[in-house]
């Protein structure tokens, strides 16, 4: 079946630093979505990428989904310790509904 | 608005025991989902459901786990005798079809 492989699995920083977490599928993606989960908390949805080559901002956030549609990543300018939490990508293989979630990186940001 | 609630918020349980997990996913919406968390790890997808019909049930760990959903609305998910390996979070989403995941805050599932 599908799978997503996402790395790191951990990211250390120390706040102002830039970071970066890659999403990669076995299979092409119809679309990828990325989602943050806090310590403690459930993920919530930040964008979705829809088009090969897709780039897309958010303040801070530049989220890029690869021109296979295989791959993904999420990068973030200058850290914040708002920016603490786990990272999720998740693919969607062509269903109408299912998405396959990576593990996640968890980024930790020294003050 | 409501977001997507789910309770029990934390559940201990004995081995053996039967547990039930209740979603209320945002009115409106078609899609729900149920996924597993263990600790420091991803989601794992159990059954998606659209309306109340279940067309994938792909990712129940074993048939001690079954789920509905009544009304196109809420969702129980039933494990019966529990095991330790059963402990996680119990994670619900509800989205219009292939659109961003609402999730709820979970169920933390202590299988002593």
């Amino acid at each position: 079946g599908q799978q997503v492989m996402q790395i790191p699995q951990y990211q250390h920083v120390q706040e102002g630093e830039d970071f970066t977490t890659y999403c990669n599928s076995s299979t092409t993606l119809s679309n990828i979505q990325w989602y943050k989960q806090r310590p403690g908390g459930h993920p919530v949805f930040l964008i979705q990428l829809v088009k090969s080559g897709e780039v897309k901002k958010q303040k801070r956030l530049t989220f890029q989904f690869g021109e296979a549609k295989k791959n993904s990543s999420l990068h973030i300018t200058a850290t914040q310790t708002t920016d603490v939490g786990t990272y999720f990508c998740a693919g969607n293989g062509g269903s109408n509904y299912k998405l396959t979630f990576g593990k996640g990186t968890l980024l930790t940001v020294n003050p | 608005g409501a977001g997507v609630s789910q309770s029990p918020s934390n559940k201990v349980t004995e081995k053996g025991k039967d547990v039930e997990l209740r979603c209320d996913p945002i009115s409106g919406h078609t899609a729900l989902y149920w996924y597993r968390q263990s600790l420091g790890q991803g989601l794992e997808f159990l059954i998606y459901f659209q309306g109340n019909s279940a067309p994938d049930k792909s990712g129940l760990p074993s048939d001690r786990f079954s789920a509905e959903r009544t009304g196109g609305s809420v969702s129980t998910l039933t494990i019966q005798r529990t095991q330790q390996e059963d402990s996680a979070v119990y994670l619900c989403a509800s989205s219009l079809v292939v659109h961003e995941q609402f999730f709820g805050p979970g169920t933390r599932l202590t299988v002593l």
